[in-house]
């Protein structure tokens, strides 16, 4: 079955760049999306189509796909950056998380 | 403003049964896909099901596979999920999400948005 793989845990200091990443077999080749869940609240899309924003997402937000990799980067991290992040993608009519990396913004 | 909220969920023994339901306001409920997404406690998100705006065309995760039915009222906008055989591993917060465009083939890449969800808890 398809899997998608994520660090545990990434650290940034505020204002720096935050990246994480999400790997998969030939991940390059479908679309992904990536989820932002503070703590005790519901999932949140802030990248779908590899690389696009939804409204209300702040620009620093952004995400790129090729390979077997997909990364959200987010630039200028702030301290409400801080949540877990998962991606996503579909895989034979199947939805796939990552497992999700925790974003500590310190 | 789109609204999904569940219900249902509780405390329920092994080999038992619940029904969640997710109630949709706030745009044409029949015009979309809809799925369910869970996450047991302190771990990551897991796809469950998901169903067409028809109902006609759905799909489950091998882990529910045989248990759980989806299923859905256009007329009452609601969204269902009939839990059966349930297993302590299916503890978890259980969200109803909607795909993100109207009148799809297939459902889109992403979810949005999600409910608030419900919790369910399997134990003896």
């Amino acid at each position: 079955s398809y899997e998608l793989t994520q660090p545990p845990s990434v650290s940034v200091s505020p204002g720096q760049t935050a990246s994480i990443t999400c790997s998969g077999y030939r991940l390059g080749d479908k679309y992904a999306s990536w989820y932002q869940q503070k703590a005790g609240q519901s999932p949140v899309l802030v990248i779908y189509q590899d690389i696009k924003r939804p409204s209300g997402i702040p620009e620093r937000f952004s995400g790129s796909n090729s390979g077997n990799t997909a990364t959200l980067t987010i630039s200028g991290t702030q301290a409400m950056d801080e949540a877990d992040y998962y991606c996503q993608a579909w895989d034979s009519s199947t939805a796939i998380f990552g497992g999700g990396t925790k974003l500590t913004v310190l | 403003q789109v609204k999904l909220v569940e219900s249902g969920g509780g405390l329920v023994k092994p080999g038992g049964s619940l029904r969640l339901a997710c109630a949709a306001s706030g745009f044409t409920f029949g015009d979309y896909y809809m799925s369910w997404i869970r996450q047991a406690p302190g771990k990551g998100l897991e796809w469950v099901s998901y169903i067409s705006d028809s109902g006609i065309n759905i799909n489950y995760a091998d882990s529910v596979k045989g248990r759980f039915r989806i299923s859905r009222d256009n007329a009452k906008s609601s969204l269902f999920l009939q839990m059966n055989s349930l297993r302590v591993e299916d503890t978890a917060i259980y969200y109803c999400a909607r795909d993100p465009k109207p009148k799809q083939l297939v459902p889109s890449d992403w979810f949005d948005p999600w409910g608030q969800g419900t919790l369910v808890t399997v134990s003896s």
